[in-house]
């Protein structure tokens, strides 16, 4: 499974609430992602991290926070301000080289 | 913003065909460019990736070409196969010295009939 763990594989969310992805990584990476995929849309970046301790945000990060408390945790919480949060999350991860390695992700969709 | 096209959305091959995808950057400053296959529900996995300064790799019946002048990279399937179907994403790297983030395409469904 390329050593990246998200969970849970399905989630739902209820109006007003805060949901929180997991993401896990035994391979050393330093540098860890969280994109969002729509169909059509391709993978967009929400956040990402190059190292513990230090995130900046993607192209759509409204409505999402994350922290880096850990080398190989890098949680992703989806807030009641994202309106329009139905969609494959999918986190990834780069030890230091080009190639980003993907976990199986988490689809998110509104209860 | 930086950007990447990707053309077609859909492609539809008969067994034993070819099948191309065209992608062109908005950064010249990009220098890695991967292609990542997704089947339904699946993680998206990496099938081959080219540096600028190589005009054409190869692995197999999969090839990739680069024209860094016109800004434009393809991927090549030779005798596609139905397990060929499935989702494929062309990407750029953001900037010269950080090969970190990508900027995806937005995908293209190619579907091998037998």
């Amino acid at each position: 499974d390329g050593g990246i763990t998200q969970s849970p594989k399905y989630l739902f969310r209820k109006e007003g609430q805060n949901v929180t992805l997991s993401c896990e990584q035994n391979l050393n990476h330093d540098a860890m992602y969280w994109y969002r995929q729509d169909p059509g849309q391709g993978l967009r970046l929400i956040y990402y991290s190059q190292i513990v301790n230090d995130f900046q945000k993607g192209d759509i990060a409204e409505g999402y926070s994350v922290s880096r408390e850990k080398k190989e945790s890098f949680p992703l919480t989806v807030t009641s301000a994202q309106k329009n949060p139905t969609a494959f999350y999918l986190c990834a991860s780069n030890g230091g080289g080009d190639i980003q390695y993907f976990g199986a992700g988490t689809r998110l969709s509104v209860l | 913003g930086e950007n990447v096209e990707q053309h077609p959305s859909t492609l539809s091959v008969q067994e034993g065909d070819s099948a191309v995808i065209k992608c062109t950057y908005s950064d010249s400053a990009s220098n890695y460019f991967p292609w990542y296959k997704q089947e339904l529900g699946k993680r998206p996995q990496l099938i081959i990736d080219i540096r600028s300064n190589v005009g054409e790799k190869k692995d197999q019946r999969i090839a990739v070409t680069l024209n860094k002048t016109a800004k434009h990279f393809s991927l090549h399937i030779t005798e596609t196969q139905p397990e060929d179907s499935a989702v494929y994403f062309c990407a750029a790297s953001i900037g010269s010295y950080n090969t970190d983030k990508l900027i995806f395409g937005t995908g293209t469904r190619l579907q091998v009939f037998p």
